[in-house]
């Protein structure tokens, strides 16, 4: 399976940037790195994704390395309604998407 | 509404008893995906449909569960002899293609409890 590593749990404060990261050693040249995020009790929400060159939506910003074995998800200002678990993957199993445990972010006022 | 559709919103059932669950995915998406989730845990993936066809159902726990998609929209999930073990939130979810270099499109779930 497509293993990524995040940290369990982070804490940020509203109105302040937030820097998600997410190593992903195993990665190879074709696979697309996803982040989604899931709010409490509603299905996972698709954030951001990205191949090699760093992306920006109106949610957020993807930056990933060089070398493509980790990428951040940059959030540049938390609100209250950014509280959830984001989670980090890349595709290696044509087409399907592997989720790992995920970051709980938490956001204080 | 426009959404990845799933019904129920919840089940109760008895150890033993047969569920279906049903997704409704975006119109138009030929991919289509089951997952489940437990407390805590992040969604685990079931069986991915492209089209009529499961492309891969590699994630489907034993031969308890079975998806269909016979129109290449609709999709039901099947368990029969349902055990405690498989309570859980069901999600489905859609994508235009798959999901390599595009967005899943996800349902808010069917949760199921089997007392």
């Amino acid at each position: 399976d497509a293993k990524t590593t995040q940290p369990n749990s982070m804490e940020s404060n509203e109105e302040e940037p937030v820097h998600l990261p997410c190593n992903h050693s195993t990665i190879s040249g074709t696979d697309y790195i996803h982040w989604y995020r899931q709010l409490p009790s509603q299905g996972p929400e698709y954030v951001i994704h990205g191949l090699t060159s760093n992306v920006n939506n109106r949610m957020a910003s993807l930056a990933i390395a060089e070398d493509r074995k980790s990428s951040t998800l940059i959030l540049h200002r938390a609100t209250l309604r950014d509280a959830a678990v984001y989670y980090c993957i890349y595709d290696n199993q044509g087409g399907k998407l592997i989720f790992g445990q995920g970051t709980e972010l938490s956001v204080k006022p | 509404g426009a959404g990845v559709s799933q019904t129920p919103s919840n089940k109760v059932t008895e150890k033993g008893k047969y569920v279906e669950l049903r997704c409704d995915p975006i119109s138009g998406h030929t991919a289509l995906y089951w997952y489940r989730q437990s407390l805590g845990q992040g969604p685990e993936f079931l069986i991915y449909f492209q089209g009529t066809g499961a492309a891969d159902d590699s994630g489907l726990p034993n031969d308890r569960f079975f998806a269909v998609r016979p129109e290449g929209s609709v999709s039901t999930l099947k368990i029969q002899r349902t055990e405690r073990g498989d309570s859980a939130v069901y999600l489905c979810a859609s994508s235009l293609a798959g999901a390599g270099a595009g967005e899943l499109f996800f349902g808010e779930g069917s949760r199921l409890t089997v007392l």
